[in-house]
């Protein structure tokens, strides 16, 4: 059964430096998203991707974050100066469609440890 | 205040017993979703429930969708450990009855059940 992927599981870096977070939606999937996860609390969503770009962002989205789709196959997302408040769990999904009768496929997560 | 709301926030049972988990809003939902999430990993999605009153089963799970369609609740009948991780429930983007869903989705902060053996 296809599946998104995430790379790295897991990532630790130092507060103020650059981390890319990576995703490869399923392949016929035309829509593409991040959620992150604080421990201990609920999914928010961040951001949602479509024709090579954005089609809705939350506030939490600000400009330290940017998404790219630099081939065909992965998905990214950029948080340009890390602060310790980013800390969290990121999760990419992928739908064929953008429509709520779509489902949202879900990665098993990248944990961002800002230190 | 929160979108959705569920209850409890914890539940810890022994298994072979019965529990129900609430999603609550005072918004009207044009469908209505349900996932499960365990540790390290993403949510997966068990259900998705449309219409006021709507019944769907899964198993030992029974899904049910207010009349209303602003609460939803999950009912597990003879808990297994396997049972155990987060029950979240969810709703897109266009939350308002006939509106438009863009996909993006909103979370309840979920219900961690644990089922001792």
């Amino acid at each position: 059964e296809p599946e998104v992927t995430q790379t790295p599981s897991h990532q630790v870096t130092q507060m103020g430096q650059e981390v890319i977070l990576r995703c490869v939606p399923i392949s016929n999937h035309l829509y593409f998203y991040w959620y992150r996860q604080i421990l201990g609390q609920k999914v928010e969503f961040l951001v949602s991707f479509y024709n090579n770009e954005i089609s809705e962002k939350s506030e939490i989205f600000d400009d330290q974050f940017s998404v790219e789709r630099p081939d065909g196959s992965n998905f990214t997302l950029k948080i340009r100066s890390t602060k310790l408040e980013d800390s969290a769990m990121y999760f990419c999904a992928s739908s064929e469609a953008g429509s709520s009768s779509y489902e949202q496929y879900f990665g098993p997560g990248t944990r961002l440890t800002v230190t | 205040t929160q979108l959705l709301e569920q209850s409890p926030q914890f539940l810890s049972i022994q298994e072979g017993e019965n529990l129900t988990v609430y999603c609550n809003s005072s918004s009207v939902f044009s469908s209505l979703q349900w996932y499960r999430q365990e540790p390290g990993e993403g949510p997966v999605l068990l259900v998705t429930v449309v219409t006021g009153g709507e019944v769907k089963k899964l198993k030992r799970l029974t899904f049910q969708f207010g009349d209303a369609r602003k609460d939803s609740s999950l009912h597990i009948t003879a808990a297994q450990p396997g049972d155990t991780g987060l029950y979240l429930c969810e709703v897109p983007k266009g939350f308002n009855a006939g509106g438009t869903s863009y996909g993006k989705l909103t979370f309840g902060q979920g219900t961690i059940l644990t089922v001792h053996p």
